[in-house]
């Protein structure tokens, strides 16, 4: 069974600094790769995915991911981050075959310094 | 606009009661879930409806039960069988399309406190 690992509970990091949260997944084939951001108290808003193609990723809000294969890792980045972007990350995987279900990992809370 | 709502966004049961969340979508997806979200867990998969009158169990679906009688709808009934139902809930949909064309949108969730 696919399974998606976020090494880094909590990350903080000081406005108009770089930002990379990590994603670690365990799947067979190339799986299908997502980002998703959730503000408190909200429902999940996709920032990314990745299923086939250019490796890197653009998505909304400045954020873009890079899928290697070789270290079964799909991490997120943004060159400056803003106070705005203070929230929980959580990558999440999809197998090509069968039902579309997703596995999330275990989440990523980000705080941002002034 | 088309969206998922939930609702409602926040509330409390005494235990030992059953009680049903709503979810209701307008986005005519096929496919529907209902996640669970406890604190440092990520979201675990509930149950699954890929089509009206049908749904699977997702990964911790003791202690839950659906139905799925529309296509909008998919109600989750909170049983008393759950022994720690005191959580947030939320509801996706998408159109049951295998990737690339498809992708989850969420409701804003339900914050379930039984006490």
């Amino acid at each position: 069974a696919q399974s998606v690992t976020q090494p880094d509970i909590h990350i903080t990091v000081s406005e108009g600094a770089s930002l990379e949260l990590r994603c670690n997944y365990s799947y067979g084939a190339t799986p299908y790769l997502f980002w998703y951001v959730q503000s408190p108290g909200q429902g999940l808003q996709l920032l990314l995915k990745y299923f086939s193609g250019d490796t890197l990723v653009q998505g909304i809000k400045g954020f873009e991911a890079e899928f290697k294969r070789s270290q079964s890792s799909f991490n997120l980045r943004k060159p400056s981050v803003h106070w705005s972007d203070a929230a929980e990350y959580f990558c999440a995987v999809d197998a090509i075959q069968g039902a579309q279900k997703l596995v999330f990992g275990q989440g990523t809370r980000l705080t941002i310094n002034p | 606009d088309g969206g998922i709502t939930q609702s409602p966004k926040y509330l409390f049961r005494k235990e030992g009661q059953n009680v049903t969340l709503s979810c209701e979508q307008n986005l005519n997806h096929d496919a529907m879930y209902w996640y669970r979200q406890d604190p440092g867990q990520g979201l675990r998969l509930i149950y699954y409806s890929q089509i009206v009158n049908d749904f699977q169990k997702g990964d911790i679906a003791e202690g839950y039960s659906v139905s799925r009688e529309k296509k909008e709808s998919f109600p989750l009934t909170v049983t008393s069988a759950q022994k720690n139902p005191t959580a947030f809930y939320l509801c996706a949909s998408s159109t049951g399309a295998r990737p690339p064309n498809t992708e989850a949108f969420f409701g804003q969730g339900t914050r379930l406190t039984v006490v």
